[in-house]
């Protein structure tokens, strides 16, 4: 059985930085064709890319978020860490992490998900 | 980034109702679309890839159709685990992956 669940602060301030922390179990992040990926979504509003890290730690970034985030394997075979620098009122939400999984021979959907983790950015 | 619309934003529903929800790409998309179940407080969960593809586990009453820039979702008889979110998903773009707003599935 694969899953994921995520972990972190619930609250933030302004400006500070966001470290969150997915930890799955049931596969392998060193095996070919892997990857996580980090999803947010605001309240009330839709789900959102954030970044994806694949097995041979080649990295894609929102090109909204910019610089602001990184994605990058925990020290622990079985996490990734995700941070979202100069943190902002307007990124709260739930954020989520969920594995890239191999369908029809296309690495392109995700699925499990983790169950998301909620982040309040409020000083 | 390819937009994408649901309608409607909410349906309310019977158990043993037909629902068919619509989603609309802003561009072409081929048959790169998924389609996810969410309940409150759980995790979304993928039910349909390559826009007709039923995930392994998924139940027959689920089927979806489309390409291009339309496509639905229909469920043939709801029954009471449906009532849920569900969300349309592009990954023509991936991984600039975008999603559809939405749409809640709810009891009448």
């Amino acid at each position: 059985q694969i899953t994921l669940k995520e972990s972190g602060p619930t609250l933030v301030k302004p400006t500070q930085t966001l470290t969150l922390t997915c930890t799955f179990s049931g596969f392998s992040l060193s095996s070919s064709a892997e990857g996580v990926g980090w999803f947010r979504q605001p309240p009330g509003k839709a789900l959102e890319w954030l970044a994806l890290i694949y097995w041979d730690d080649e990295k894609r970034y929102s090109p909204s978020l910019g610089s602001r985030v990184t994605i990058s394997k925990g020290s622990s075979r079985n996490q990734v860490v995700f941070t979202m620098a100069n943190m902002d009122p307007a990124d709260t939400g739930t954020y989520h992490c969920a594995r890239l999984v191999n369908l029809e021979l296309h690495l392109r959907w995700f699925d499990p998900w983790g169950q998301g983790t909620p982040v309040i950015v409020s000083s | 980034d390819i937009q994408m619309t649901q309608s409607p934003s909410s349906v309310s529903a019977s158990v043993g109702d037909r629902v068919t929800i619509t989603c609309r790409a802003s561009h072409n998309i081929d048959t790169w679309l998924g389609w996810y179940q969410q309940r409150p407080g759980k995790a979304p969960k993928l039910l349909i890839y390559d826009a007709s593809n039923l995930r392994g586990g998924v139940p027959s009453r689920f089927s979806a159709t489309g390409s291009g820039t339309y496509f639905t979702l229909t469920i043939s008889s709801l029954q009471p685990d449906d009532f849920a979110t569900y969300y349309c998903q592009q990954v023509d773009t991936f991984p600039r992956v975008t999603f559809g707003p939405g749409t809640r599935v709810d009891i009448k």
